[in-house]
């Protein structure tokens, strides 16, 4: 089926450097997501991005982190500068609608260790 | 804010058994509610989902929804070791989805 490819499945950063996380979402869907895993823990939800626009963000989703989608191009979280607690696993996810067809299509994730 | 709590947190079954997989939340207006299938490094897969109370049945799989009681649960019929994973119950509110932490579900064969 339809899938969300993210770049790239594994990244290690120094502490205070910047890092992109790309993700190509499924081509027709319209509502994009980030998530953020830290290991053996529950998967939290960091932002919703719909239309050009953040439509929801959480807690977790501190003001070193931003979120776009230039052009229709990928789907990218950066995070500047870096912190130790960033460490995780960051899925990206994309559905069509919010509606009936909600499902969401995950990535296998970006594995980050911030060092 | 919405809370997902799933139980039991592991569970062992042999191979044909029937498993149960329960998940309750807190917010009554929640819209849509799904299970989802994670195997080890892999990408979470949904599985199957409900919008009003009731079952839905899909092969071996039920989805069963209690609105009133904030519980919905997935059951597996002939459960096989390729059922083996992570199974993530998901709610949704207005723009978001919650999942709850998993059950690390094991068919021995």
């Amino acid at each position: 089926g339809p899938k969300v490819l993210q770049i790239p499945s594994h990244q290690i950063i120094d502490m205070g450097q910047m890092v992109t996380l790309n993700c190509d979402p499924v081509s027709n869907h319209l509502y994009f997501y980030w998530y953020k895993q830290i290991l053996g823990q529950q998967m939290e939800f960091l932002v919703n991005f719909y239309n050009g626009k953040v439509m929801e963000k959480s807690k977790l989703f501190k003001d070193q982190f931003s979120v776009e989608r230039p052009d229709g191009s990928y789907f990218t979280l950066k995070i500047q500068p870096t912190a130790l607690e960033d460490s995780a696993v960051y899925f990206c996810a994309s559905s069509l609608e919010q509606g009936r067809n909600s499902d969401y299509t995950f990535g296998s994730g970006t594995r980050l260790l911030v060092i | 804010q919405q809370k997902v709590q799933q139980s039991p947190e592991s569970l062992i079954v042999p191979e044909g058994a029937m498993t149960s997989l329960n998940c309750t939340f807190s917010d009554s207006a929640s819209q849509y509610f799904a299970w989802y299938r994670q195997h080890s490094g892999k990408a979470p897969k949904a599985l199957m989902s409900i919008f009003s109370n009731g079952e839905k049945e899909e092969g071996r799989f039920t989805i069963h929804l209690n609105k009133a009681s904030l519980h919905f649960s997935l059951h597996i019929r002939d459960s096989q070791p390729s059922d083996s994973a992570l199974y993530l119950c998901a709610v949704r509110g207005a723009y978001k989805v919650i999942f709850g932490k998993g059950t690390h579900l094991h068919v021995l064969p």
